[in-house]
C-alpha cells in the first residue's frame, strides 16, 4: 500500500471550494517536494502542482498546492464539473528511493 | 509540443517478458535536464514509478521492481524502452511514459503519453 495517504473522496458544489490532504512522513512529504496531479477519467495523469506550491504554464490560479510538515495540501476553489477527477499527490521517498504516489482522491461536484 | 506514445503488445503470457517502446516526437529525447520515466495503473488503482533513464544512460528504477525491470534509450531514434520479466497477472496495468525535469531522481512529470494497457493472461 501507499505510504502516502489521502481521503478516498471529496464532494462539494459548484463554485465552492475542496482541499486535499496528503499525508506521508521525514522520509517523503516533510523533506522532498512534493506534486500534484489530476486524472480525468480514462485518460493519463496531468500535473497540476510541483514544487509543493508551483503552478506549470496552463494552470488556472484557482489551483493551489501548500505543505505544513509531513502534510501537503491542494486546494481547488470556483469548482467546476470538469474538476470531477482523481487526484493524486507524488513525491520521492528517500527511505524507499523510490517516486511514490498518494492513494488517490475523487473529487465530486454535486 | 512534445508528445510521447506508447506502443508494444497489449496481451501478454504469464512467466514471459513485457516490452513496451515510448517514442517521443515535437522534440529531442537528447535534451539536456529532460528525463524519461515508465509508470502503470493497475485497473481502478493508484499509480506506481517503475523507473526513469536519462539519453546518456543514466537509469534507476523502483527498488520493488528492479529484479524484474530494465529499461534503455535509443537517443538516435528518440525513444525509450522497458522490459518487464516473469510477468504475473499482477502485472496488468494501464502502462505511461512520461518526461520531468532537472534530475534522475524522479520529480513532477510534466508530460505523458496517453498509456497502453497490458494484459497479462494465457
Amino acid at each position: 500500500q501507499s505510504v502516502l495517504t489521502q481521503p478516498p473522496s471529496v464532494s462539494a458544489a459548484p463554485g465552492q471550494k475542496v482541499t486535499i490532504s496528503c499525508s506521508g512522513s521525514s522520509s517523503n512529504v516533510g523533506n522532498n517536494y512534493v506534486c500534484w496531479y489530476q486524472q480525468l477519467s480514462g485518460t493519463a495523469p496531468k500535473l497540476l502542482i510541483y514544487d509543493n506550491d508551483k503552478r506549470p504554464p496552463g494552470i488556472p490560479g484557482r489551483i493551489s498546492g501548500s505543505k505544513s510538515g509531513t502534510s501537503a495540501t491542494l486546494g481547488i476553489t470556483g469548482l467546476q464539473t470538469g474538476d470531477e477527477a482523481d487526484y493524486y499527490c507524488g513525491t520521492w521517498d528517500s527511505s524507499l528511493s523510490a517516486y511514490v504516489f498518494g492513494t488517490g482522491t475523487k473529487v465530486t461536484v454535486l | 509540443h512534445l508528445q510521447l506514445q506508447e506502443s508494444g503488445p497489449g496481451l501478454v503470457k504469464p512467466s514471459e517478458t513485457l516490452s513496451l517502446t515510448c517514442t517521443v516526437s515535437g522534440g529531442s529525447i537528447s535534451v539536456s535536464y529532460y528525463y524519461w520515466g515508465w509508470l502503470r495503473q493497475p485497473p481502478g488503482k493508484g499509480l506506481e514509478w517503475i523507473g526513469s533513464i536519462y539519453y546518456s544512460g543514466s537509469i534507476c528504477y523502483n527498488p520493488s521492481l528492479m529484479s524484474r525491470v530494465t529499461i534503455s534509450v535509443d537517443a538516435s531514434e528518440d525513444r525509450f524502452s522497458l522490459q518487464l520479466s516473469s510477468v504475473t497477472a499482477a502485472d496488468t496495468a494501464v502502462y505511461y511514459c512520461a518526461k520531468y525535469e532537472r534530475r534522475l531522481r524522479p520529480d513532477g512529470f510534466d508530460s505523458w503519453g496517453q498509456g497502453t494497457l497490458v494484459t497479462v493472461s494465457s
